[in-house]
């Protein structure tokens, strides 16, 4: 099991490029969410997947697009980079029983270190 | 809305010495899930423990402990005789499980750097 996989490990855009951050995971997860890290601010949802086909927005979605055509991928789409999107972006992905009130750890992919300048 | 507090953002202790990782959240669910989450200097994010709100149980995982305390809204974290392996970023994070299934946006609190010196 390679667990939550992203790509790239780093990436350095000039404002107004657009990329993709990949993420893949390989556990069967139902769950799946993008967070990015600032320093000082802790980690933020910025969007989340309950399932193929379905995705909502977190906390900060602004400027971010999100699909998720399959169970194992779930990438993240920079429209239009700008200096505020410099952070280091976590996948993540979690299991579900399909009850209900059962809520489980996530597993975090390694980071993407963003820089857009 | 839900909320983590984490008041400390920096702690530095001398090995062997025990520390205490305060973590406070706000909910307004009676069904909710708290965690802890180590970030290491190498980025990573691993996970510590998760705990559900009809669970007041303390645990204890060798030189790891929390304690849940519901009436004060906290979930503390404690590492007993620290070592040098420990200086790391520590998480707490909150989870509101909602009726009709499962569901989760992790809220996390800002984060606590504990760098413990030998």
């Amino acid at each position: 099991n390679a667990g939550v996989t992203q790509t790239p490990k780093f990436q350095v855009l000039k404002t107004g490029q657009s990329m993709t951050l990949q993420c893949a995971q390989d556990m069967n997860h139902e769950y799946m969410s993008w967070y990015r890290q600032d320093p000082g601010m802790g980690l933020r949802l910025i969007h989340y997947s309950v399932g193929a086909g379905i995705t909502d927005q977190g906390e900060v979605p602004n400027g971010y697009n999100v699909s998720r055509s399959t169970t194992e991928d779930f990438p993240l789409r920079l429209l239009s980079a700008a200096p505020s999107q410099t952070s280091v972006y976590f996948c993540a992905s979690s299991s579900s029983t399909g009850q209900g009130y059962s809520v489980y750890e996530q597993y975090f992919g390694p980071g993407t270190r963003l820089t857009v300048t | 809305a839900q909320k983590v507090t984490q008041a400390q953002t920096e702690i530095s202790v001398v090995e062997k010495e025990d520390v205490t990782l305060d973590c406070v959240y706000e909910t307004r669910d009676t069904t909710y899930y708290l965690f802890w989450y180590k970030q290491p200097p190498s980025g990573e994010l691993v996970f510590l423990i998760r705990r559900n709100s009809f669970d007041e149980q303390n645990e204890i995982s060798g030189r790891y402990s929390w304690n849940f305390q519901k009436s004060t809204s906290s979930f503390n974290f404690t590492i007993t005789a620290s070592q040098v392996v420990d200086s790391a970023v520590y998480f707490c994070a909150l989870s509101e499980a909602w009726s009709g299934g499962s569901n989760y946006k992790l809220t996390f609190g800002k984060g606590t750097l504990l760098t413990v010196n030998p």
